[in-house]
């Protein structure tokens, strides 16, 4: 069964102090791997689409990158407005190739 | 840039009622999807559609349905509504209908049930 599991749950940095978060994987094949941002109430912003293993996306103060396993998420220097939930979702190879495979998310909290 | 509109933002229903949620796609975006998010739950995809017809199914209620109108804006109807039903709804859109198209979401519809 196709599967998505993001560590940590929740992370909480000081503003400047560098992380990563983490996205695992297991599907039939890949097809592409997403990012989302998402405030509480609010749907998901879209930040980056991965669709090969070594691939690199960068906006800002994120990166993005990939593997044949996992994906990871890299914040630089995060600051407050960074705090949000970062969504992790996978589209797989094979029945119901249109949707996206959630994981349940890291809840990032940046504190001044 | 215009986003995915969805309309009502907020809804409160009485258990067994019937709702509607729709969703209006970025301009020119012609595939739509529907995903339920419970509370401190990730989405959860429940149907899409592309080009007016349906396209993938996923674990979308039999009381639920949707379609896809010729403008491209897309109503998932609810009935015999339950508690279980409260989540926040939100409605993607895509172009193209290919699998790794970008899904760009909705502000998203809060349904309550009492």
């Amino acid at each position: 069964e196709d599967q998505v599991t993001q560590s940590p749950e929740a992370l909480r940095l000081q503003e400047g102090e560098s992380s990563s978060l983490n996205c695992s994987y297991t599907v039939s094949g890949l097809r592409g791997l997403f990012w989302y941002r998402q405030d509480p109430g609010k749907g998901p912003e879209f930040l980056f689409t991965l669709y090969s293993a070594g691939e690199e996306k960068e906006k800002e103060r994120l990166k993005a990158t990939l593997t044949k396993k996992e994906s990871f998420l890299h914040i630089t220097a995060p600051k407050p407005e960074d705090s949000a939930t970062y969504l992790c979702a996978v589209q797989a190879f094979g029945g119901g190739y249109n949707k996206l495979i959630f994981g349940a998310g890291t809840r990032l909290a940046v504190h001044p | 840039a215009a986003g995915v509109i969805q309309s009502p933002r907020h809804l409160i229903k009485e258990k067994r009622e019937t709702a509607t949620l729709k969703c209006y796609p970025i301009p020119r975006h012609d595939t739509v999807y529907w995903y339920q998010q419970g509370p401190g739950q990730d989405p959860q995809f429940l149907i899409s559609f592309y080009e007016k017809m349906q396209s993938d199914k996923g674990s979308i209620p039999d009381r639920f349905s949707a379609q896809q109108f010729s403008d491209y804006h897309s109503e998932l109807n609810m009935s015999s509504l339950e508690l279980g039903d409260s989540a926040l709804y939100f409605c993607a859109s895509s172009f193209g209908g290919r699998s790794t198209d970008t899904q760009y979401f909705g502000p998203g519809t809060r349904l309550t049930v009492l």
